[in-house]
Parts: C-alpha cells; sequence; structure tokens
C-alpha cells in the first residue's frame, strides 16, 4: 500500500509569505491521480489542485502544484489570510490514501 | 449545481450497523465517468478513505476495514449508502460522501479526485 507523508506537520507563517507544503509517496506514482485539499476549521474538504498541476475551479493562482514519481509541492505565493487552514495530498490510484496533513497557522 | 448530502444516525451503539445515506444531485449515479467515495475523520484527526462506488460497477473498499463495510446505489433514488458492521468508540467521527471524478483515457475511465464534498455528519459510538 502507498503511503504519502507530509511535511511539515505544522507551519508557522505570517500573511504575505509564501508556503511551501511537501507530499512524499513511499513509491512512485501517476501525477494524474494527485490532488490537494483544503480543510479549515468546521468544514469539509474543497478540492485545490488535481493531476498534480491543475487548478480546480476557482481556486486563485497563488495556489499552484509540481512534482512527479514520489515527490510533490503545494505552493501558495503569498498567504491570505482565508489561507490558514489543513491541507492534504491524496493519491487515487490503487491506495486511494490521504497523506496526515499539514497545517499552515498564522505566525 | 452539484450537491451531496449525508444522513444516518448520530449516535450508536458499539457492536451496532451503522448505515449512513448520501444523497446526490446534480449529476447521475450512471455516468460512467463519475462515481461517489465515503471517507471520514475521527475528531482532530486526519481523513481516511472508505469505500467508493465508481463507473456504475466498481466497488472498492479500505483494506483495514473491507470486512465491515459494504456500499451500493440506487440510482433511480439518487443515493448512495455505506453500512459499517460492529461499531467500536473509535469508529466515532464525521463521515463524509464526495463525488469522484474520473480520469479518461481513450475508452476508460479511472477514478482520479473528489471534486465536490458533503458537509458531513457526525457519529458518536457509545453505549
Amino acid at each position: 500500500e502507498i503511503v504519502l507523508t507530509q511535511s511539515p506537520g505544522t507551519l508557522s507563517l505570517s500573511p504575505g509569505e509564501r508556503a511551501t507544503l511537501s507530499c512524499r509517496a513511499s513509491q512512485s506514482v501517476s501525477s494524474s491521480f494527485l490532488a490537494w485539499y483544503q480543510q479549515k476549521p468546521g468544514q469539509a474538504p474543497s478540492l485545490l489542485i488535481y493531476g498534480a498541476s491543475s487548478r480546480a475551479t476557482g481556486i486563485p493562482d497563488r495556489f499552484s502544484g509540481s512534482g512527479s514519481g514520489t515527490d510533490f509541492t503545494l505552493t501558495i505565493s503569498r498567504l491570505e489570510p482565508e489561507d490558514f487552514a489543513v491541507y492534504y495530498c491524496q493519491h487515487y490510484g490503487t491506495s486511494r490514501t490521504f497523506g496526515q496533513g499539514t497545517k499552515v497557522e498564522i505566525k | 449545481q452539484v450537491t451531496l448530502e449525508e444522513s444516518g444516525p448520530v449516535l450508536v451503539k458499539p457492536t451496532e450497523t451503522l448505515t449512513l445515506t448520501c444523497s446526490v444531485s446534480g449529476f447521475s449515479l450512471s455516468n460512467a465517468r463519475m462515481g461517489v467515495s465515503w471517507i471520514r475523520q475521527p475528531p482532530g484527526k486526519a481523513l481516511e478513505w472508505l469505500a467508493h462506488i465508481f463507473s456504475n460497477t466498481e466497488k472498492s473498499y479500505s483494506t483495514s476495514l473491507k470486512s465491515r463495510l459494504t456500499i451500493s446505489k440506487d440510482t433511480s433514488k439518487s443515493q448512495v449508502v455505506l453500512t459499517m458492521t460492529n461499531m467500536d468508540p473509535g469508529d466515532t467521527g464525521t463521515y463524509y460522501c464526495a463525488r469522484i471524478r474520473g480520469f479518461c483515457s481513450g475508452t476508460s475511465c479511472y477514478p482520479s479526485d473528489l471534486d465536490f464534498w458533503g458537509q458531513g455528519t457526525l457519529v458518536t459510538v457509545s453505549s
């Protein structure tokens, strides 16, 4: 079973700063099935990035995804107040697992 | 407009069977490029994928929970039902259903990502 490991567990940043979140797979996975989700407190997750690098409908361009093989990255170029949340990666291949999440908190 | 709504009991006793219903609108459960997935989240913890039904016939279950889960659908009612047997306090959490979007290549489609989610329903397991 593929395991997704996200780092760091918590990222403490200020509004306007750049956030870089990592998702590492235990074995090579297809980029076509790698997605990122955002979850705000008390809300359901929402799709941010699919196919490793394509933004979902309505997602601002400060969010970008990249990577291939075993290493994937979600970058938020300039943090807005509404971006402080928990972010999960998921590979919807044979294992369909989620990473354990990265919390982006206000410094 | 795509919507999904979970319904079911808020409280179940240990050893009981949980039955959750996901009612969908804005898309058809007979669409071969789509499906519905169930995901849960214990309080303060990460998301855990449970099961899905995709492209009319494909059913898939979490390896660790497979013996306890059954997923089915009623296309005419636009509903997907998940049952989980032998509930335990460790199963307490918020249960979400989400629409699966397929990645299609040629005539084949594969589950790709979860593009719409329900608001979730909190299930507590306690005697």
